[in-house]
């Protein structure tokens, strides 16, 4: 069964700061995308990584895949407030069902002054 | 364009009664599912369509059905409501394997 890790699970970071989100997962796959959730909001694409390698950047967010350790990372730059939301990692399996999307837990950032 | 358009935002049900949560999308897509976030989780995939009149479970299925008649349309129908179906129900669409997907709003649902 697919599992998608991330962590961590609760942040908070000063303005200004520097760090990175991890998210792991267990079986094979290409495709790895990013979300953001605003409180009581719905969710809204970051990234899309579909290959080994892949790097994508928007502002002063940066994500990276690597299918060969089964890992994503997503890195916060300079953080500002308005970064202050959760980050969650989503998966899609290679495997006949292939549209069965799973999810992390989730990791709530807060950017704090 | 719309986008993805769920009602209704919030509901609250007694134990056993049934009701359909709507979802509706104008931006062509094939591929459409309802996912359900319990607080401080993430997102769990209830079931998903690939095109009108294909339907397939996914990782949560139990006590829910759906059907996909129209492209734009996938409504999600809950028979027999219970306290674990207290949640929040998302519904998405995207164009396809290795594309993003576009969520709504979400329906707030409670069962009492």
């Amino acid at each position: 069964e697919l599992k998608v890790e991330q962590n961590p699970l609760f942040l908070s970071m000063q303005e200004g700061k520097n760090y990175t989100i991890y998210c792991n997962y267990s079986t094979t796959s290409d495709r790895l995308y990013w979300y953001r959730q605003d409180p009581g909001k719905s969710l809204e694409s970051l990234f899309v990584l579909l290959s080994n390698g892949a790097v994508k950047q928007e502002g002063r967010l940066m994500a990276s895949l690597d299918t060969k350790a089964r890992l994503s990372t997503l890195h916060i730059t300079a953080a500002v407030h308005d970064l202050s939301a959760t980050y969650f990692c989503a998966v899609d399996p290679l495997s006949y069902n292939n549209n069965d999307m799973r999810f992390g837990a989730g990791t709530r950032l807060t950017v704090k002054p | 364009n719309a986008g993805v358009t769920q009602t209704p935002k919030f509901r609250i049900l007694k134990i056993g009664q049934s009701m359909t949560l709507q979802c509706a999308q104008d931006m062509n897509h094939n591929y459409m599912y309802w996912y359900r976030q319990d607080p401080g989780m993430g997102l769990k995939l209830i079931y998903y369509s690939v095109g009108a009149g294909i339907t397939d479970k996914g990782e949560v299925p139990n006590g829910y059905n759906v059907s996909r008649s129209t492209t734009e349309d996938f409504p999600l129908r809950l028979e027999l409501a219970a306290p674990s179906q207290t949640s929040v129900y998302f519904c998405a669409s995207d164009r396809g394997s290795y594309n993003e997907q576009f969520f709504g709003p979400g329906t707030r649902l409670t069962v009492l």
